[in-house]
């Protein structure tokens, strides 16, 4: 049982590109999440769906956008890298937004 | 604004002792409080999840407790192992979002 799958797990960017991350989970979770988790600090919300073709901004959205095609998979895009970009993403899902998360392995993510 | 709290950052203990990781937030309108357990380079692993009407959950050695009146919450873990070291973080689900805590990191010495 897959649970919730990210790739890549590591990254490398140049200030100025654009990449996605891929998040899929096989749990047919409504609710599915993108975190960024940096030192010393609390996981921060940068969007969350609710269900497929509903998507909404969390604590941190600036640089980042989603889309929810699909029930199962739910990417992150970075429109233009920044070093302030740089961060661990971690990619999550739930049976409902109040309910317990399960999450992905992470992404670390290097903007240089 | 609901703000979480973890204090210590970090605590080291020698194995086979009970220990009490807290956590605080500001606001007492919270839906429910999750514990989870994040071992290095890994994701998350819920451990506990308490609803906002009870006062709390037990899972093996692990009980968690939720007193909202004061806005506290705390993960008990008994007779403590080396496999139990890891960054423990507890988040409160409150206005649709969950809010975290920076997580406090466990180190049990065999």
């Amino acid at each position: 049982n897959a649970g919730v799958t990210q790739t890549p797990k590591f990254q490398v960017l140049k200030t100025g590109q654009s990449m996605t991350l891929q998040c899929a989970q096989d749990m047919n979770h409504e609710y599915m999440s993108w975190y960024r988790q940096d030192p010393g600090m609390g996981l921060r919300l940068i969007h969350y769906s609710v269900g497929a073709g509903i998507t909404d901004q969390g604590e941190v959205p600036n640089g980042y956008n989603v889309s929810r095609s699909t029930t199962e998979d739910f990417p992150l895009r970075l429109l233009s890298a920044a070093p302030s970009q740089t961060s661990v993403y971690f990619c999550a899902s739930s049976t409902y937004s109040n309910s317990p998360l399960h999450f992905g392995n992470g992404t670390r993510l290097t903007v240089t | 604004k609901q703000e979480v709290t973890q204090i210590p950052a970090a605590l080291s203990v020698p194995e086979g002792e009970n220990l009490v990781l807290n956590c605080s937030f500001t606001d007492s309108a919270i839906y429910n409080l999750q514990w989870f357990r994040q071992d290095p380079g890994k994701g998350l692993t819920s451990l506990l999840l308490i609803q906002s009407s009870q006062r709390e959950q037990t899972s093996g050695r692990l009980n968690a407790s939720l007193d909202k009146s004061s806005g506290r919450s705390t993960l008990y873990i008994a007779a403590s192992q080396p496999g139990d070291s890891a960054t423990y973080l507890c988040a409160v689900y409150s206005n649709y979002q969950l809010i975290w805590g920076a997580g406090t990191k466990l180190i049990i010495k065999p």
